[in-house]
């Protein structure tokens, strides 16, 4: 059961815009930097975002998050086919010391 | 480049243990900061930190599988090695290494994981 909560799927249509929603507690996204990544099939998890906004380099715009309270977001703006994957959230949790995950949103471009 | 890629094997049998291997390159564990950690994904998707292992040493535990866990680091290798004792159906699917170069979190690069299976 994953620790923070994230709904399990969001679509849209090709260059739109989704918005990715992940909610915890004060003991981790309330207290921590928030990060989000990529998981395709077959594929390396890919780091989209750290410290509740950064993106790494080589990490394409169209990706943009934020983080208020215990809530963030993770936007990707000019949907394509290949953002096609499963979007993960994760914290640090000061209580489990340890990082926490989300359990996953599945993006689909109709 | 940082490249890592997990090895180990794709069934084992209720209540053997699982070791897996994770080498990577392009970055050393005795540099300062830097962190390797093991997380997996369950068939439900969800995503399940599992332990770390730090540049100086220091060992961490996901509390719920603390007592089933043993990770360690071979740094003339570029290895990190997981061990899972009494496995279990519940603890089927894919295992992840990942580093962090800052202090544990946020993982910043991971391998593709190896799927394991558990069944008799």
């Amino acid at each position: 059961q994953a620790v923070l909560t994230q709904p399990p799927s969001a679509s849209g249509a090709p260059g739109q815009t989704i918005t990715i929603s992940c909610s915890g507690a004060t003991s981790n996204i309330g207290s921590n930097s928030l990060s989000w990544y990529q998981l395709r099939p077959g594929a390396a998890p890919k780091l989209l975002i750290y410290n509740n906004h950064e993106r790494p380099s080589g990490v394409s715009d169209r990706f943009s998050a934020s983080k208020s309270g215990t809530s963030a977001s993770l936007a990707v703006s000019g949907l394509r086919s290949g953002d096609e994957a499963d979007y993960y959230c994760a914290s640090w949790d000061d209580r489990l010391r340890g990082p926490v995950f989300g359990a996953g949103t599945t993006v689909t471009v109709v | 480049q940082v490249t890592l890629r997990e090895s180990g094997p794709a069934l084992v049998k209720p209540t053997q243990t699982l070791t897996l291997t994770c080498t990577f390159s392009g970055f050393s564990l005795n540099t300062n900061g830097v962190c390797m950690s093991w997380v997996r994904r369950t068939p439900g998707k969800a995503l399940e930190w599992l332990a770390r292992v730090d540049w100086d040493g220091a060992k961490y535990y996901n509390n719920s599988l603390k007592t089933r866990l043993t990770i360690s680091k071979d740094t003339s290798k570029n290895e990190v090695v997981l061990r899972m004792t009494n496995m279990g159906p519940a603890d089927r699917g894919t295992y992840f290494c990942a580093r962090s170069s800052k202090y544990g979190f946020p993982l910043d690069f991971w391998g593709p994981g190896t799927l394991v299976a558990v069944s008799s």
